[in-house]
């Protein structure tokens, strides 16, 4: 099984519905992220947890919301889809604070495409 | 601004060529740089990284990177590509930001490998 799973894997929706991606992870990671990728512009950060109470925006928040439920579930939220969210999902985790470590464990990510 | 930037979307090489991947990087002071390789399908998974000292570092699967700081560069080698190398290669930089360990990612160089 993957440490860092993901679900849906793939999710059609249509503009204006809500939508959840989760995301769960068995490596006891204090820190999660989710990421977006589109073609050409590699990955962008949407939120970034340190801990259950510490959640914090990245780059590209706006549309977006997080929850961060246990130490190993952190959940991404459309509130409501517009097209120009149609993108790859990575949810991610790291073992500590410290970018030394630099390594990122990745899920296998979740397709969404906004109709 | 902090960017990365990897010159060149696709790359086409024959098995048992050679290969070398662009990573240009603007950042003033030393950066944590790392290559991360996401094939079809799946999460990114970390080749390697370098953090200080010896300028040539050795990853998984027989790649190797060099930091050059006259050039800004940290640009990914390898020896012989086997047909298992084609993949999408993220070349990322990790810098400390308002607080907190930031993780910047090039645009991505996708590696076909001809038979």
């Amino acid at each position: 099984d993957a440490d860092v799973t993901q679900t849906p894997r793939n999710r059609i929706t249509k503009t204006g519905k809500r939508i959840m991606l989760e995301c769960s992870q068995t490596k006891g990671h204090d820190r999660m992220y989710w990421y977006r990728q589109d073609p050409g512009l590699g990955l962008r950060l949407i939120y970034y947890s340190f801990d259950v109470k510490d959640i914090n925006k990245g780059e590209i928040s706006d549309g977006y919301s997080v929850s961060r439920q246990a130490q190993a579930k952190f959940s991404l939220s459309l509130e409501s889809a517009i097209p120009n969210q149609t993108a790859l999902y990575f949810c991610a985790t790291s073992p500590d604070r410290e970018m030394r470590t630099g390594e990122l464990f990745f899920g296998e990510g979740s397709r969404l495409t906004v109709l | 601004a902090q960017s990365v930037t990897q010159p060149d979307i696709h790359i086409t090489v024959s098995e048992g060529a050679s290969l070398e991947l662009r990573c240009n990087y603007s950042y003033g002071a030393t950066p944590y740089l790392f290559w991360y390789v996401q094939s079809p399908g799946q999460g990114l998974q970390l080749l390697l990284k370098y953090f200080s000292g010896d300028t040539l570092v050795q990853g998984i699967k027989g790649f190797e990177a060099e930091f050059k700081r006259s050039q800004s560069s940290f640009n990914l080698r390898k020896p012989s590509v086997h047909w298992s190398d084609a993949a999408e290669y993220f070349c990322a930089v990790g810098f400390l930001s308002g607080g907190y360990n930031k993780l910047i990612f090039g645009a991505g160089t996708r590696l076909a490998v001809h038979p």
